[in-house]
């Protein structure tokens, strides 16, 4: 048990579409990163989120776009879907050591 | 761009005997290395971690071994057991503290 939980678990899109996705993190986490793992890769970094503003980037274009609140939880959102959007996305909290505890995820599939 | 690579894409061993899962990386700023273990539909599960500082870190049945010299790092399970079967990820994170993923090694270990 990560204490971090990700809704919804499964989602279906149809491209051009827009979708949310949220996750809830354990209290006293101020740090939320957000990973995408395709088929058969390792987890890519999108971006992080320090008390609510973004200090880091991967290599993802605009339409990744996240929100933090205060209360723990966060967003990512993603514009304008693309059929090689079609992942598994991950949220992950850290707290005060380098230890990041994730979630189980959200598969998306892009029709 | 392969920063770290798990150049194994499966192993198998047998129940209680050693897992030796190996990682190599690229990147001089990485300070600071984790193993994570992922079964099918979860997130994946911190295992161990260890600083560059440090060339061992020993926790129970698993022990991670890191040569800077060589950029590489190890993971040991002894002894192996059949709920070690999982895909096995080596992240490395910067001074920004954004994890980049291998690609994992499917463990498989036989009864």
């Amino acid at each position: 048990e990560t204490g971090v939980t990700q809704s919804p678990t499964h989602l279906i899109k149809t491209r051009g579409q827009q979708v949310t996705l949220r996750c809830s993190s354990q209290s006293g986490h101020n740090t939320v990163s957000w990973y995408q793992q395709a088929l058969g890769q390792g987890p890519q970094f999108i971006f992080q989120y320090y008390r609510e503003e973004e200090n880091g980037r991967g290599n993802f274009p605009p339409r990744f776009s996240g929100l933090q609140f205060p209360n723990y939880s966060s967003e990512l959102n993603v514009n304008a879907l693309e059929l090689d959007d079609s992942a598994l996305y991950l949220c992950a909290s850290r707290g005060q050591d380098e230890k990041l505890f994730f979630g189980s995820g959200t598969q998306l599939s892009v029709l | 761009d392969q920063q770290v690579k798990q150049n194994s894409p499966s192993l198998s061993v047998q129940e209680g005997r050693i897992s030796i899962l190996n990682c190599d990386y690229t990147n001089s700023m990485f300070d600071y290395f984790l193993w994570y273990k992922k079964y099918p539909a979860e997130g994946p599960t911190f295992l161990i971690s260890i600083s560059s500082i440090k060339d061992k870190n020993e926790d129970g049945r698993f022990t991670v071994f890191l040569n800077k010299s060589a950029k590489h790092l190890s993971l040991h399970i002894v002894p192996s057991q059949p709920g070690d079967s999982a895909v096995y990820f080596c992240a490395a994170s910067d001074p920004g503290s954004r994890l980049t993923f291998g690609e994992g090694t499917q463990l498989t270990v036989n009864p």
